[in-house]
């Protein structure tokens, strides 16, 4: 059973820019969400999607957003990009329900210059 | 607001010893509570996860302890062995979400 695929696995963009992430959940799993890890601020929640709508999102600001496919997958998106957003953003599926548990991707480790 | 705390940071353990991780939140509204290992390079493992309504739970070498009158929970691994090295996270999820609310992690190394 293939798990959580996140890719890239490594992107260094400069700052403004703009960087779109990947996901790809465990088969029959509908439910995506993002993490943000860094040394700093530790695991922070960014926002889950469930068949296509953001059910829930964390206290971020808008230049950070996301979206899912009909397949599942789902992309993350920042904009205007800051030094303070390298980090590793993990992703994880679930089917919906946190008694199912989360299964967390490698990440993505983002820099920027 | 930092929701769940978790402590020690860091962690020595002989071999065969145990570790232990405390954990402790505020928000009543949790509801379940996992425990995540995350090894260098890696995203976190679901290792272990317990409920309100029972007091411990054990799987193997690990056990998580909750009391809930106190909001605290912790991990023991017991007999700990070198390739247990690695950070453990405490996490929350409320009813209200499907969101997990993290410790800040504990980076346990366990010497042989």
């Amino acid at each position: 059973k293939a798990g959580v695929t996140q890719t890239p696995r490594y992107l260094i963009k400069t700052r403004g820019q703009q960087v779109t992430l990947s996901c790809s959940p465990i088969s029959g799993h509908r439910s995506v969400s993002w993490y943000q890890q860094t040394p700093g601020q530790g695991l922070q929640f960014l926002f889950e999607y469930f068949s296509e709508t953001q059910r829930n999102k964390g206290n971020f600001p808008g230049r950070f957003s996301g979206r899912q496919f009909s397949n599942s997958r789902s992309e993350m998106n920042v904009s205007t990009l800051e030094l303070g957003d390298s980090a590793l953003y993990l992703c994880a599926s679930s089917r919906g329900s946190p008694a199912y548990g989360y299964t967390f991707g490698s990440g993505t480790r983002l820099t920027v210059v | 607001q930092q929701q769940v705390k978790q402590s020690p940071q860091s962690l020595i353990v002989q071999k065969g010893g145990i570790s232990i991780i405390n954990c402790a939140y505020e928000n009543t509204a949790f509801d379940y509570f996992p425990w995540y290992q995350q090894f260098p390079g890696k995203g976190p493992a679901l290792l272990i996860a317990i409920r309100p309504d029972v007091s411990e739970k054990k799987e193997g070498r690990f056990t998580i302890s909750f009391n809930k009158s106190a909001k605290q929970f912790s991990l023991h691994i017991m007999d700990s062995q070198p390739g247990d090295s690695a950070t453990y996270f405490c996490a929350a999820v409320g009813s209200a979400g499907n969101m997990l609310t993290f410790g800040g992690g504990t980076r346990l190394m366990v010497k042989p």
